[in-house]
């Protein structure tokens, strides 16, 4: 099955840690992003990247970081800087040129801090 | 920049009426429109996409969208709306005309449909 994969589903972190979150997709895409879901706000685009080791910072990359090492992976690291993390976490893939490229999404990862 | 208002938080509808979700868009060239649902716990699936010329978009699951370039409008539509149709849609639009563009979303509304 082609698609993306997002782990893990749910995730506890002690205050003052970091986590990393995977996100894995095989429909050979070039751009991938990740967004934060809060109740009420919608979307928020954290960081995107349309290239192999190339990444920008969305709206909200305070307190975030990223990786692209690999095209088909783009894991997001919440540090202990971002000051209120627990939300739910989506990756997002891409085609990169074209008006009409929907963005197809992982099924989420719930991140609660402790 | 480009935007998008979803001007109701929640929709109430009954199974079997026909149901609108509305959404207005803001655009300085050409508006590239999408709609995507979310499930409970679950990412966005994508609905269908507004291509130039055509003002009726079918899209997946019986849902429809109907462009209105003079009011700025791009409504979700389905003619009879179903209990499993209960979920949190969002409208998008491509943040600009050429080249690499994000998409900018709406901040959802939450359609309810009653049995």
């Amino acid at each position: 099955d082609g698609g993306i994969t997002q782990s893990p589903k749910y995730l506890f972190r002690k205050e003052g840690q970091n986590v990393t979150l995977s996100c894995e997709q095989n429909l050979n895409h070039d751009a991938m992003y990740w967004y934060r879901q809060d109740p009420g706000q919608g979307l928020r685009l954290i960081y995107y990247s349309q290239i192999v080791n190339d990444f920008q910072k969305g709206d909200i990359a305070e307190g975030y970081s990223v990786s692209r090492e690999k095209k088909e992976s783009f894991p997001l690291t919440v540090t202990s800087a971002q000051k209120n993390p627990t939300a739910f976490y989506l990756c997002a893939s891409s085609i990169l040129r074209g008006p009409y490229n929907e963005q197809f999404f992982g099924p989420g990862t719930r991140l609660t801090v402790l | 920049a480009q935007s998008v208002a979803q001007p109701e938080d929640q929709v109430n509808v009954a199974e079997g009426n026909p149901l609108t979700v509305k959404c207005t868009y803001s655009v300085s060239g050409n508006p590239y429109l999408f709609w995507y649902v979310q499930y409970p716990n679950r990412g966005l699936q994508f609905l269908l996409k507004y291509i130039t010329g055509d003002n009726l978009v079918k899209g997946s699951y019986g849902f429809e969208a109907e462009f209105n370039k003079s009011q700025t409008s791009f409504h979700l539509k389905k003619p009879s709306a179903l209990v499993s149709d209960s979920a949190l849609y969002f409208c998008a639009v491509r943040d600009g005309d050429t080249g690499f563009q994000k998409l900018v979303f709406g901040t959802g509304t939450r359609l309810l449909v009653s049995p």
